[in-house]
């Protein structure tokens, strides 16, 4: 299976900055998912990272609050934008090859918002 | 839409008792199925998955969950628990919407375990 790199593992950040994370795969994926998962809670798909497209974001997320990028098939960054803390969360790259191939998960980013 | 819905929020059971969590979704077509656990502050791991076929599949650690289409359930069953085996677990359903390939997830339950 992939093995997912994701940086920076945690971070304390100030509201009204920004943060970009980065998710590298060691191999080249078809698939690449953002999601956010907040305390004690679900998985929330944020959107899905197409490879030199914009991305295809879910209900309730826009690309002005996290643009995301995929120049290649084995990187793509989540950018979190004018963060208040609300965008306190883990946020979890995921990968896979097709629909029937299981999600693998980086071990995600710990966002504190102060 | 597709949905996937997890009824047991938290479920506690004793070492050695059996043990069984539901899941049930929502989507037109066959639904490709997975189960996932994610220890205390660990990452996701996969416990297994349905695409076809067999029904009844096995996993890792000694979970097995079998598809029901009548009832559009997936349950997870194990038929004796470890203490390891507290954790969070989630289903999830594989599903093609708006031209992409998207998995969605269930709100999770929440196992522990007594000894």
């Amino acid at each position: 299976s992939a093995v997912i790199s994701q940086k920076p593992s945690r971070d304390i950040c100030q509201r009204g900055t920004s943060l970009t994370i980065q998710c590298q795969v060691d191999s080249q994926v078809t698939m690449m998912f953002w999601y956010r998962q907040q305390p004690g809670q679900s998985l929330t798909l944020i959107a899905t990272a197409n490879q030199g497209s914009e991305a295809t974001y879910e209900s309730g997320f826009v690309i002005d609050k996290f643009p995301i990028s995929r120049p290649n098939l084995t990187f793509s960054t989540l950018t979190v934008s004018n963060m208040s803390p609300e965008d306190s969360s883990i946020y979890l790259c995921s990968v896979g090859d097709s629909l029937n191939s299981p999600l693998h998960f980086g071990n995600g980013t710990r966002l504190t918002v102060t | 839409a597709q949905s996937v819905t997890q009824p047991d929020i938290h479920i506690t059971v004793s070492e050695g008792a059996s043990l069984e969590l539901r899941c049930n979704y929502s989507y037109g077509a066959t639904p490709y199925l997975f189960w996932y656990v994610q220890s205390p502050g660990q990452g996701l791991q996969l416990l297994l998955k349905y695409f076809s076929g067999d029904t009844l599949v096995q996993g890792i650690k000694g979970f097995e969950a079998e598809f029901k289409r009548s009832q559009s359930s997936f349950n997870l069953r194990k038929p004796s628990v470890h203490w390891s085996d507290a954790a969070e677990y989630f289903c999830a359903v594989g599903a093609l919407g708006s031209g992409t390939y998207k998995y969605i997830f269930g709100t999770g339950t929440r196992l522990k375990v007594l000894a």
